[in-house]
């Protein structure tokens, strides 16, 4: 069956350290990834697509690579800051494409 | 710019009562529109999405159910709601591969 795991278990960091966070796959054979953040209370919110020919993708502070060999991809975050504080999502279509599913999410602490 | 509207924020209903969530999508037409269920500390369950006026695809089975009455309304609906349907529900529409959330509705089944 179709899975994508991501570590369930909350990230502490110390402010100004990179953060990162992993998600897995099996079974998806993805053009792209895209990964989300969820504040407490509040819907997910976009950050980022990586297609699938594309080995790293940046934004800001904001980096994610996609292997595709590994079936994985890694979301970072430099310098991060206590406002980074949140649930990170990555998500997959399925393989017929109409369909998003999303990992369960990392909660990520910044601590001043 | 699109802007997505979901109401009520928090609704607290007793065991067996009925249920009619909505949705609502300004600035786009024709949009893919996506029902989400997210229990406490949970990740995101889709239970419904629709593509069209009145073409609904169910993933869950379940005592839920969804219309799309409007091009630009999602409505997620139950006869008698059970203590399991306790969560936070989402409504979503689709960009060009993203998807964009609404604010959500916080559902407690006392």
């Amino acid at each position: 069956s179709q899975k994508i795991e991501q570590n369930s278990e909350a990230l502490n960091i110390q402010e100004g350290k990179t953060a990162t966070l992993t998600c897995n796959y099996t079974n998806y054979s993805p053009a792209y990834l895209q990964w989300y953040r969820q504040d407490p209370g509040r819907g997910p919110v976009f950050l980022l697509l990586i297609r699938e020919n594309e080995k790293e993708k940046r934004k800001e502070r904001l980096k994610v690579t996609f292997d595709t060999t590994l079936k994985q991809s890694l979301f970072h975050i430099t310098a991060s800051q206590p406002a980074d504080s949140a649930t990170y999502l990555c998500a997959l279509y399925n393989n017929a494409g109409n369909m998003l599913t999303f990992g369960g999410g990392t909660r990520l602490m910044v601590k001043p | 710019s699109q802007t997505i509207h979901q109401w009520p924020a928090t609704l607290v209903q007793p065991v067996g009562s009925p249920l009619s969530l909505e949705c609502t999508v300004e600035g786009t037409s024709n949009p893919n529109l996506y029902w989400y269920r997210q229990a406490a500390g949970r990740g995101l369950q889709l239970l419904f999405y629709s593509v069209g006026i009145g073409q609904i695809s169910s993933e869950v089975p379940q005592n839920l159910s969804a219309s799309r009455p409007q091009d630009r309304q999602f409505i997620l609906s139950s006869k008698k709601l059970l203590l399991s349907d306790s969560g936070f529900y989402l409504c979503a529409w689709t960009g060009t591969y993203e998807q964009y959330f609404g604010p959500g509705t916080r559902l407690t089944v006392t």
